[in-house]
């Protein structure tokens, strides 16, 4: 089965502190991207930052990198610094190819991230 | 501006009810989505189309029925829903969808439209 598995319903952090979000998945392709998205209150996902699957660099993106590790299907999200408005739900997701031809995202149920003042 | 725009935001409709969700994207994107968030479930893909052809149906109830006149707007028709069908409903696009993995094509997401059938 095809599935994204984030083991931390929530999570908190201080303000200005480092927060590590898990995420493990299943796939049986060799070729996939890994993203993260992010969804605050106003609930528009927005991408936080995607990894290539054959790139054995991890990726950054300004305060956001992730610590992808392809043999264990290990894609954690790092956020150094964490602002007030890093808080929001935190999807991992991977995509692949469906039947009809379509690249699909397959998601996580979610990390809800709370930042303390 | 969020390039995808979603109306209603809210929609409160009975189980004889019929409505509609109404997607617009001004991305210039050739492909267009249906995803159902559900509380403590993973977003769950309904249907994709790429230059109005819906290429993927996945397994949704005849009671919901897409429409995508073209590719800048994508209905989705509501009609006798059941109470199990709340849930908050996004619409995403992208530049299109391949039958290669394009890493560039990421999605770009409405704010949702949240429905609750009584």
């Amino acid at each position: 089965a095809q599935t994204v598995t984030q083991s931390q319903p929530e999570m908190s952090v201080q303000e200005a502190e480092t927060v590590t979000l898990s995420c493990t998945y299943d796939t049986s392709e060799s070729d996939y991207y890994l993203f993260w998205y992010k969804q605050p209150p106003s609930r528009q996902m927005i991408l936080v930052i995607r990894q290539e699957a054959y790139k054995q660099q991890n990726a950054t993106e300004n305060r956001f990198s992730v610590n992808f590790q392809k043999a264990a299907k290990s894609f954690s999200l790092k956020i150094s610094d964490s602002q007030l408005g890093d808080a929001a739900m935190y999807f991992c997701a991977y995509t692949l190819i469906t039947q009809g031809g379509s690249e699909k995202l397959v998601f996580g149920k979610g990390t809800k991230l709370t930042v303390n003042p | 501006e969020t390039g995808v725009t979603q109306t209603p935001r809210h929609l409160v409709m009975g189980m004889t009810n019929k409505k509609s969700l109404k997607c617009e994207q001004h991305l210039g994107h050739n492909a267009m989505y249906w995803y159902k968030q559900s509380a403590k479930k993973p977003l769950e893909l309904m249907f994709v189309y790429n230059f109005k052809e819906q290429t993927e149906n996945n397994s949704v109830p005849s009671r919901f029925s897409p429409e995508c006149p073209n590719s800048s707007h994508l209905f989705l028709h509501l009609h006798t829903l059941q109470p199990e069908d709340s849930a908050l409903y996004l619409c995403a696009s992208s530049q299109e969808t391949l039958s290669s993995l394009s890493g560039a094509n990421v999605l770009t997401f409405g704010a949702g439209s949240r429905l609750t059938v009584l």
